[in-house]
């Protein structure tokens, strides 16, 4: 039982470059998430999806884009990186079923944009 | 707007001794407050949480205490150890939403 994964571990891109961060999770959740972490900022909610199907906006989700795959699969795609998205990014899931879900996070994606 | 806040960026406490960490809130609607734990390279894991409900919930050395009057919770680490040095995050959640909002976390170093 891995619990939420994630790849990769570290990324460099440079700037105006694709890439899709992976995320899936073997505990049959209902809902995923995208955070990520910047110093001083706590985490942030980028997207979620809240059953397979569906998606929405979080706090922050300029620049990003999402799809769920399918129950285990939640991906984050940046279509042209930017320096301002350098950051620690971290996927979660939760059972969804209840107003009291506790929320399991992946080992995190470290993103550097140059 | 930070709905979730936490004030003390660090905070170092000697081994065997209390730990406080607290967490502030603006929004009346919360109602579930969670604290994370996060390591180094790590991502952030479930420690304790408590309804609004609720005033105090303990688990082992961890106890939640929540003041919704001044809309403040705090959690308190009874004895502290070397291996809680972390980063703690509080989190608050409304029901019918799917969105925790977190603090901004605040560090922990337990000396031995």
């Amino acid at each position: 039982n891995a619990g939420v994964t994630q790849t990769p571990k570290f990324q460099v891109l440079k700037t105006g470059q694709s890439m899709t961060l992976q995320c899936a999770q073997d505990m049959n959740h209902n809902s995923m998430y995208w955070y990520r972490q910047d110093p001083g900022m706590g985490l942030r909610l980028i997207y979620y999806s809240a059953s397979e199907g569906t998606t929405d906006k979080g706090e922050v989700p300029n620049g990003y884009n999402v799809s769920r795959l399918n129950k285990r699969e939640f991906s984050l795609r940046l279509e042209s990186a930017a320096p301002s998205q350098t950051s620690v990014y971290f996927c979660a899931s939760s059972d969804g079923r209840t107003g009291t879900d506790t929320q399991y996070f992946g080992p995190g994606t470290r993103l550097t944009v140059l | 707007d930070q709905q979730v806040k936490q004030n003390s960026p660090s905070l170092s406490v000697q081994e065997g001794r209390i730990s406080i960490l607290n967490c502030d809130y603006t929004n009346s609607m919360f109602d579930y407050f969670l604290w994370y734990k996060k390591y180094p390279a790590e991502g952030p894991t479930f420690l304790i949480s408590i309804s609004s409900i609720k005033d105090k919930n303990e688990d082992g050395r961890f106890t939640v205490f929540l003041n919704k009057s001044a809309k403040h919770l705090s959690l308190h680490i009874v004895p502290s150890q070397p291996g809680d040095s972390a980063v703690y995050f509080c989190a608050a959640w409304t029901s019918g939403t799917y969105k925790y909002i977190f603090g901004t976390g605040t560090r922990l170093k337990v000396l031995a």
